[in-house]
């Protein structure tokens, strides 16, 4: 399976400031995602990831909160923007590969809002 | 769309019991079960996966079982130990459909030494 790496590992942010999260892939894969994981919950589709065009935002999403860039086949940014303690959460990227579109995550972002 | 329910969302077992985790899904077109571990402040591993053509599929000490006119799926894990216990997610997905798999709400395993 593909190595997936994420940066930053954690943070802890203001309210009203945005972060960048980083999701690097070893190999090119079509298909990338972000999740969103608050503590002791399921993980939660934010969008896919799409190369070359806008991102496919999940109900309850939208691209001014969370815009995404997908600038080839092996990166992608999250940005959650304008953060409130609400947003405190885990955030992961994973990718798809293989016959049935097996997905595999990166280590994740946690994140604290303050 | 896909809908996933998952029981028990927490199992207490003794270290060397059998464990069973229990999936629902609401599409029947759904193909693809795999399921995930999470330890503790990890990633989603995926540990094992069963495709509709299959009724069980085993792996050393894990086997997954799916029913498909029942629309429901398992998880066994036999001779358990402390190192098996983390959430359990369990998921559904349609290849040729939209791909993304719908995400069960995760059962804690606790292994007690």
């Amino acid at each position: 399976s593909a190595v997936i790496s994420q940066k930053p590992s954690r943070d802890i942010c203001q309210r009203g400031t945005s972060l960048t999260i980083q999701c690097q892939v070893d190999s090119q894969v079509t298909m990338m995602f972000w999740y969103r994981q608050q503590p002791g919950q399921s993980l939660t589709l934010i969008a896919t990831a799409n190369q070359g065009s806008e991102a496919t935002y999940e109900s309850g999403f939208v691209i001014d909160k969370f815009p995404i860039s997908r600038p080839n086949l092996t990166f992608s940014t999250l940005t959650v923007s304008n953060m409130s303690p609400e947003d405190s959460s885990i955030y992961l990227c994973s990718v798809a590969s293989g016959f049935y579109n097996e997905q595999f995550f990166g280590p994740g972002t946690r994140l604290t809002v303050l | 769309g896909e809908n996933v329910e998952q029981h028990p969302s927490t199992l207490s077992v003794q270290e060397g019991d059998s464990a069973v985790i229990k999936c629902t899904y609401s599409d029947s077109a759904s193909n693809y079960f795999p399921w995930y571990k999470q330890e503790l402040g990890k990633r989603p591993q995926l540990i094992i996966d069963i495709r509709s053509n299959v009724g069980e599929k085993k792996d050393q000490r894990i086997a997954v079982t799916l029913n498909k006119t029942a629309k429901h799926f398992s998880l066994h894990i036999t001779e358990t130990q402390p190192e098996d216990s983390a959430v359990y997610f369990c998921a559904a997905s349609l290849r040729g459909g939209s791909y993304i798999p719908t995400f069960g709400r995760g059962t804690s395993l606790i292994v007690h030494p």
